[in-house]
């Protein structure tokens, strides 16, 4: 069974400040965790993606996300919001387990809505 | 962004009308998926194809009915809704080529409103 919990619902930052969106996850398997971006009346946009290569894995749109197996965190993060960044993000894991068909389950966090004070 | 494409993107319909929505992916992926978005809820996972046959079915109510004719196309067939069911209805797909961090890329949603 895999799980993933988003510690925060809402988050405000304020323009140029650093961006910390916490994750925490569960997986009987070694899992591929995901980021995901939901702009307003937009579909979800990939951000970012870990599958067991390097730890420190780096995204568009100058996030990045650290994998801490030890933690079972998966932390998303950003030097400097703008004003852009305001959105709806979402952290997702997968067990990699898949099933008959290889095809991946996803299970999404709850999400976390990002506002950016001008 | 155009990888996976939605219509319509609003849809508002009555509770005895019967409606469908289209999903069509140009990504070349072999797997598709439909999922609900609710408020204050996680992504619910509602059928998934994997080389146009149906491979899971999370339980969903009758009332919704998939229909995968290719790999490039899926359909949510909507009959007898509830107001309940209103939510954004996303289309993902992916390719199931068995190696690890396979990704869904997803479209825009449709926005229904049952009345």
């Amino acid at each position: 069974a895999q799980s993933v919990t988003q510690l925060d619902s809402h988050v405000s930052v304020s323009e140029g400040t650093p961006v910390l969106l916490r994750c925490n996850y569960s997986s009987s398997y070694s899992p591929s965790l995901f980021w995901y971006v939901q702009h307003p009346n937009k579909g979800l946009q990939l951000l970012l993606k870990y599958t067991s290569a390097a730890t420190l894995v780096k995204g568009i749109n100058g996030f990045e996300a650290e994998f801490k197996k030890s933690e079972t965190s998966f932390h998303l993060t950003k030097p400097s919001a703008h004003m852009s960044d305001a959105a709806e993000y979402f952290c997702v894991v997968s067990d990699q387990k898949g099933n008959l068909f290889g095809n991946e389950k996803l299970t999404f966090g709850t999400g976390t809505r990002l506002t950016i004070i001008p | 962004e155009t990888g996976v494409t939605q219509t319509p993107r609003h849809l508002v319909m009555g509770m005895t009308n019967k409606k469908s929505l289209k999903c069509e992916q140009h990504l070349g992926h072999n797997a598709m998926y439909w999922y609900k978005q609710s408020a204050k809820k996680p992504l619910e996972l509602m059928f998934v194809y994997s080389l146009e046959e149906r491979v899971e079915n999370n339980s969903v109510p009758s009332r919704f009915s998939p229909e995968c004719p290719n790999s490039s196309h899926l359909f949510l067939h909507l009959h007898t809704l509830q107001p309940e069911d209103s939510a954004l209805y996303l289309c993902a797909s992916s390719q199931t080529d068995r190696v690890p961090g396979g990704t869904q890329y997803f479209g825009p949603g449709t926005r229904l409103t049952v009345l």
